[in-house]
């Protein structure tokens, strides 16, 4: 079975700490993704990468990086956590050139 | 005026009805998803369509490109179904991403 694993399910953290979000895939995906999940705004995207090493701003990058060393880790970083971004982190996954997203069970952050 | 909109927002049925949800959107598209996401839990994908009619168990998706309009429909419903359902569609072109609605949130009461 395919999967996409995100290390932690609920996280709290105080602001200004560095926070490092990790998502793992085991199908050999070219593509992966962060998204954030809030109510009554839905799944917005913040960061992707096509391949190992590259990245893309995604409609909300401010106040978050990216880093991809591996092809099946796919790491998000808030630099300096602050309360705004208390919300839910979705990682996903696509091989290159189909349409089939795999998603992670998500993360969810609070920042205290 | 939102890509993707889904209606209704917040959906109440009893246990058995059959229940349908809607999802319009307003670009050109490679493919539409149709996702599942419990309380506190990840986003399991229902289906993905780019045309035509998929069923899978109780679950029937239909797509009707040129109306650009989709419904996720669930017979016999459980108090299991209940859900967001969340309704992505993923924007032409390679470099596409995925463009979601906001979501319908289904309650199944026994």
């Amino acid at each position: 079975d395919v999967k996409v694993t995100q290390s932690s399910r609920y996280l709290v953290k105080r602001t200004g700490e560095k926070v490092f979000l990790e998502c793992v895939q085991d199908m050999d995906h070219e593509n992966m993704f962060w998204y954030r999940q809030d109510p009554g705004l839905g799944l917005r995207l913040i960061y992707f990468s096509y391949d190992v090493k590259m990245k893309e701003k995604g409609d909300i990058p401010e106040g978050y990086s990216v880093s991809r060393e591996k092809k099946e880790r796919f790491s998000l970083i808030l630099e300096s956590a602050s309360t705004n971004q208390t919300s839910m982190y979705l990682c996903a996954s696509r091989e290159q050139g189909t349409d089939g997203y795999t998603f992670g069970s998500g993360t969810r952050l609070t920042v205290v | 005026k939102n890509e993707v909109e889904q209606s209704p927002q917040n959906l109440t049925a009893q246990e058995g009805e059959f229940i349908t949800i809607n999802c319009s959107y307003s670009v050109g598209i490679s493919a539409l998803h149709w996702l599942q996401q419990h309380p506190g839990g990840g986003i399991v994908s229902l289906f993905m369509l780019s045309s035509g009619k998929k069923k899978h168990g109780r679950l029937i998706a239909t797509i009707n490109i040129q109306e650009k309009h989709s419904s996720l429909h669930i017979t016999a419903s459980h108090p299991r179904d209940s859900a967001v359902y969340i309704c992505a569609v993923r924007s032409g072109g390679s470099q596409g991403n995925l463009i979601f609605g906001k979501g319908t949130k289904l309650s199944v009461k026994p």
